[in-house]
Order: C-alpha cells, then structure tokens, then sequence
C-alpha cells in the first residue's frame, strides 16, 4: 500500500515533443506529491509538486495532472528540450509524515 | 529554493577504512534529514532518518554499526561509513526537510571503495 508506479522506465522524445510520465499509489492517505529532476552525478531537484484537492497544477513548460480518483498522477513536459534529459521520480508524501516514497524512475532522452 | 550542501562529492577509499559524508542545509533549520542510497539506474533508497538530538531510525536491513548516523545541529548530519567494503561502493544522497513536506536534497557522494 505503500507504493509509488511510475512508467514509463524510459522515454525518447524528440525535440519540441511532449514528454508524459504517468504514476499511481496506493495510499489514500497521501496528501503531497512531488516530481524531481535528477542528472547523472547530482542528486534530485524539486521539480513541481501538487496536492490532491487540485486537478492540475502548471509551472512554465511542466505540468502535473492528478487523478485523485483514479488514484494517477502525470507529469506533461512540453516543447521537450535536449537541456530536459534526466531521470525524473514521481513521489508520495504524507503532510508531516516522515517518509517520502519515490517512484522507480523515467530516464527522459530528448533527440535534437 | 532551500539550499542542502553535501561534501565530499566524491571519495575513494581503501578497504578497511571509515568514510565520513557532511550535509548541511544553509539556509533553514532541518529537524529531520534523510540519507539514502542509490545504485546505477535505480531509485533512491531510503537508509534512514536522522532526527536532531536523538538517534537516528534505521530502515529494515541497514546496518546501524556499519551506517552511523549523527544529527549534531539543526543544519548538520553526517552519515558515516564504518569499515568500508566494496559492496559499499554507492552514490549516498542526503536530503532535509523543510517546513512539512519539501524535501531538499544534496549534490550526492560516490563512494568507491578499493
């Protein structure tokens, strides 16, 4: 119940595309959920984040989209840039919780 | 955004020796940071939690002689390698949290044990 699916586990975008990764939990109870942006040797960055009594939450070129329902939420990056090519990990949170449970992970190429 | 500092950035040790890892956030007080592991291609996992002025809670399966844990100040935990092995060869990210739910992380350590 505590899980955190993320798909896909990589993805080819070419450049100006939209890049959609899609994640789903279990625990009802969660209340926070970010994404982070991750390059290699770095640790992750937060990237966006939403809580559930909102469907959609838009920052620049990235969005997350929520499901609350459904129990799904997705992250949409638009005009997709070569300079987006990282691993990117949805995330579950509890408000005051201590643990934060991570998705596996996207690795996101973006062709030129 | 809140800026968690993690130094080394790199080390690479001998067999036998004991690495020790710094993370500091600098410019909010953390009561709570959080160490993890992370291997090639893989998801974080979480090592434990360090809370100031208590002992840190240890995830089912780490080692708390080998994973030593000290959450000194409000800013300032360490996370250090006892007696390294090279199966602890790892990429070790520490993140703090801030206010109840933003997680901040630091630049990660590779550690390569010989």
């Amino acid at each position: 119940q505590q899980q955190v699916k993320q798909s896909p586990q990589s993805l080819i975008v070419q450049k100006g595309g939209i890049s959609i990764i899609n994640c789903a939990y279990e625990n009802t109870a969660f209340d926070y959920f970010p994404w982070y942006q991750q390059f290699p040797g770095k640790g992750p960055a937060l990237l966006i984040a939403i809580r559930p009594d909102v469907s959609e939450k838009k920052e620049g070129r990235f969005t997350i989209s929520f499901n609350k329902s459904a129990k799904q939420f997705s992250l949409h990056i638009m005009d997709s840039q070569p300079g987006d090519s990282a691993t990117y990990f949805c995330a579950a949170s509890l408000t005051g919780g201590f643990k934060t449970i991570f998705g596996a992970g996207t690795r996101l190429f973006v062709k030129a | 955004g809140a800026v968690v500092s993690q130094h080394p950035s790199r080390v690479i040790c001998k067999s036998g020796t004991s690495v020790k890892i710094e993370c500091r956030s600098l410019d909010f007080q953390a009561t709570t940071m959080f160490w993890y592991r992370q291997f090639p291609k893989q998801s974080l996992m979480l090592m434990a939690t360090s809370n100031e002025g208590s002992k840190a809670t240890y995830e089912q399966g780490v080692e708390k002689d080998k994973f030593l844990i000290n959450h000194a100040s409000l800013t300032l935990s360490t996370l250090t390698v006892t007696s390294a092995h090279p199966e602890d060869s790892s990429f070790y990210i520490c993140s703090a949290r801030e206010r109840f739910e933003k997680l901040f992380f630091g630049s990660g350590t590779q550690l390569s044990v010989l």
